[in-house]
């Protein structure tokens, strides 16, 4: 089945500054990637998805990009801003029956005023 | 506005009880998942479904079973809980089709078991 890594676990950065989070899968049939965001006390929350088909997405100051080629896939967040604490988790989806999501172990994102 | 719910936030249960997790989305979706979150694991998938009276093993289904007799209800049953199964229990539906769609997530439910 599909395996999703994700780095790094933790991420501490100035308020304004650019966060990276990075992730790799296995399955190269997997088409679909999609990053939810996780406020503390939450539920998850789609943010942004980007299909195999295009290599880059952006909406406002975040943006994912894809490497099929080298199975990875990066969200990047610009300007970040102290309400962009959360947890970050990345997954995969291959074409099968019922669209189920592997995610990878999740990124806790701290923004510093 | 999507909405799936869960029918209970906190739970406490003593080891060796049978436990039902409920979840309820209202939006005709064909796919429902049952996910447990633990600390540094991520979301983990337990078992899912993709139409009614249909179900798929996920990546840890050991001590769990589901039901899903109507289409927008999904069930997690624990046959005898256990210790280890203390954790955060979350649910999620989503459209289906080729190319993957956006899952949307209960407020997930937090069983302590004693």
């Amino acid at each position: 089945g599909e395996n999703v890594e994700q780095h790094p676990s933790t991420l501490s950065v100035q308020e304004g500054d650019s966060a990276v989070i990075k992730c790799t899968y296995s399955d190269s049939a997997s088409n679909y990637f999609p990053w939810y965001k996780q406020e503390l006390g939450k539920r998850p929350q789609l943010i942004i998805d980007i299909r195999s088909n295009v290599g880059e997405k952006k909406d406002q100051r975040i943006a994912v990009t894809l490497n099929k080629t080298a199975k990875h896939f990066s969200l990047h967040i610009t300007e970040t801003q102290p309400e962009d604490s959360a947890v970050y988790f990345c997954a995969a989806s291959p074409p099968v029956a019922g669209n189920m999501l592997t995610f990878g172990g999740g990124t806790r994102l701290m923004v510093k005023p | 506005d999507v909405k799936v719910t869960q029918s209970s936030r906190y739970l406490v249960k003593r080891t060796g009880e049978k436990v039902f997790l409920e979840c309820v989305q209202d939006m005709d979706h064909e796919n429902m998942f049952w996910y447990r979150q633990d600390p540094g694991l991520g979301l983990r998938l337990i078992y899912f479904s993709y139409d009614v009276k249909m179900k798929e093993k996920g990546d840890i289904p050991e001590g769990y079973s589901v039901s899903r007799e109507k289409k927008e209800r999904f069930s997690l049953i624990l046959e005898s809980a256990s210790t280890n199964q203390t954790s955060m229990y979350l649910c999620a539906s989503s459209s289906q089709g080729a190319g993957g769609y956006e899952q949307y997530f209960g407020p997930g439910t937090r069983l302590t078991v004693t």
